[in-house]
């Protein structure tokens, strides 16, 4: 069965304090890697979709790392506006183009 | 990034009623579309895949004669809540699948969500 888990649960930073999300997936055959920003009551925010093993990619404070087993978001010097649910989520051959949700890390950055 | 919109936001109703939501992708076209829902500090559970022109397919345990689900063009779905009971209240979100209009295909986009409480 396709498992997403995501670590840490929540995490509290210091504005400024760099630090990186993990998420560990077991899928047979990936499609894509999704990270998505959730805000309380909003829909989740489309981040970064990565489809193999060394791919990266960046936006602003954000860059999206990918191996065979999990995926890293880094966030580098975050701010307070960066506070959010941070959502992860597979895309497996045998799930159509759906997508499997981890249960997200909660971050909260203060000044 | 692109704009999937989601209408009522927000839906209050009593018990034994049936509520639509729909679902529209504003810039971009989308033969797949997905529902969600979402309990309170939990992640999203996907419900239906909904493609342009066919059928709907649901997940386990999903009642498909419950959530009534209509792909009826290539930029809308809806999501009919059939006799809604207290156990239906929830956040209900929509994504669609990028299939064309100028973004990069496979890319999901999320509405803002639906929040809906059965009384």
């Amino acid at each position: 069965e396709d498992q997403v888990t995501q670590s840490p649960e929540a995490l509290r930073l210091q504005e400024g304090e760099s630090s990186s999300l993990n998420c560990s997936y077991t899928v047979s055959g990936l499609r894509g890697l999704f990270w998505y920003r959730q805000d309380p009551g909003k829909g989740p925010e489309f981040l970064f979709t990565l489809y193999s093993a060394g791919e990266e990619k960046e936006k602003e404070r954000l860059k999206a790392t990918l191996t065979k087993k999990e995926s890293f978001l880094h966030i580098t010097a975050p701010k307070p506006e960066d506070s959010a649910t941070y959502l992860c989520a597979v895309q497996a051959p045998n799930s159509g183009y759906a997508l499997n949700f981890g249960k997200g890390t909660s971050l909260l950055v203060t000044p | 990034g692109a704009v999937v919109s989601q209408h009522p936001s927000r839906v209050i109703c009593k018990s034994g009623t049936s509520v639509k939501i729909e679902c529209r992708s504003l810039d971009f076209q989308a033969t797949t579309m997905f529902w969600y829902r979402q309990f309170p500090k939990q992640s999203l559970m996907l419900m239906a895949t909904s493609n342009e022109g066919s059928k709907a397919t649901y997940e386990q345990g999903v009642e498909k004669d419950k959530f009534l689900i209509n792909h009826a063009s290539l930029t809308l779905s809806t999501l009919t809540v059939t006799s809604a009971h207290p156990e239906d209240s929830s956040f209900y979100i929509c994504s669609a699948r990028v299939s064309s209009g100028g973004r990069s295909y496979n890319e999901q986009f999320f509405g803002p969500g639906t929040r809906l409480t059965v009384l």
